[in-house]
């Protein structure tokens, strides 16, 4: 399967500043890329969804200015939590999608995600 | 709105048995369905993805789908203990749409 890393694993950090996290697809070009936040005990919750040399697509209720999202080359975007908060402590995970069948929704492959928590 | 369930768990099985996970989906235009296991802390893994009714089989895992009950499924055969894990039901229609996950069945396999 195609393989997807990110960077950090882990972070902790002091509340107020930014944290960026990396998404990268190490052996094929994502043109698309999401990325997703999950709580402890709790499902996987769609933030955005990262095009390639365009703005992100963020899900309603994400707010777009505390979470910046770059996708400036087919292997890397990035997501920037600005002004961190102990509420924004969570597991970040992106995907890569991988094109499919013709008709058929491409396949998603995940990275290992990166553990935020915000003093 | 799109809607994927699965039953939370926890679901039991002993080691050996056969483990069943159940997805139901609202989207009937739904085209493309995949499972993913999740162990604890960790990202999604892919197990495996199917697009037509009836059966797939990959080793111990088989995935089913009955579209017009709008259903799917995953079976493993000879359950072991590193099978313990969430495993999450995702449905997607064509191209790059986003999918749609479950909340995922959590599967504990007794020794």
């Amino acid at each position: 399967g195609a393989v997807v890393s990110q960077h950090p694993s882990w972070v902790i950090c002091k509340s107020g500043t930014s944290v960026k996290i990396e998404c990268r697809s190490l052996d094929f070009q994502a043109t698309t890329m999401f990325w997703y936040r999950q709580f402890p005990k709790q499902s996987l919750m769609l933030m955005a969804t990262s095009n390639e040399g365009s703005k992100a697509t963020y899900e309603q209720g994400v707010e777009k200015d505390k979470f910046l999202i770059n996708h400036a080359s087919l292997t890397l975007s990035t997501l920037t939590v600005t002004s961190a908060h102990p509420e924004d402590s969570s597991f970040y995970i992106c995907s890569a999608r991988v094109p499919s069948y013709p008709g058929k929704a491409d396949t998603q492959y995940f990275g290992p995600g990166t553990r935020l928590t915000v003093l | 709105q799109k809607e994927v369930e699965q039953n939370s768990g926890p679901l039991s099985v002993p080691e050996g048995a056969i483990a069943s996970l159940n997805c139901t989906y609202s989207d009937r235009g739904s085209q493309s369905f995949f499972w993913y296991r999740q162990y604890s802390g960790k990202s999604p893994e892919l197990i495996m993805f199917i697009y037509s009714n009836g059966d797939k089989e990959d080793g111990r895992f088989t995935a089913q789908l009955n579209k017009a009950s709008q259903y799917v499924s995953l079976l493993i055969r000879d359950s072991q203990p590193s099978d313990s894990a969430t495993y999450l039901c995702a449905v997607g229609g064509f191209g790059n749409e986003k999918l749609t996950f479950g909340t995922g069945t959590r599967l504990t396999i007794i020794p």
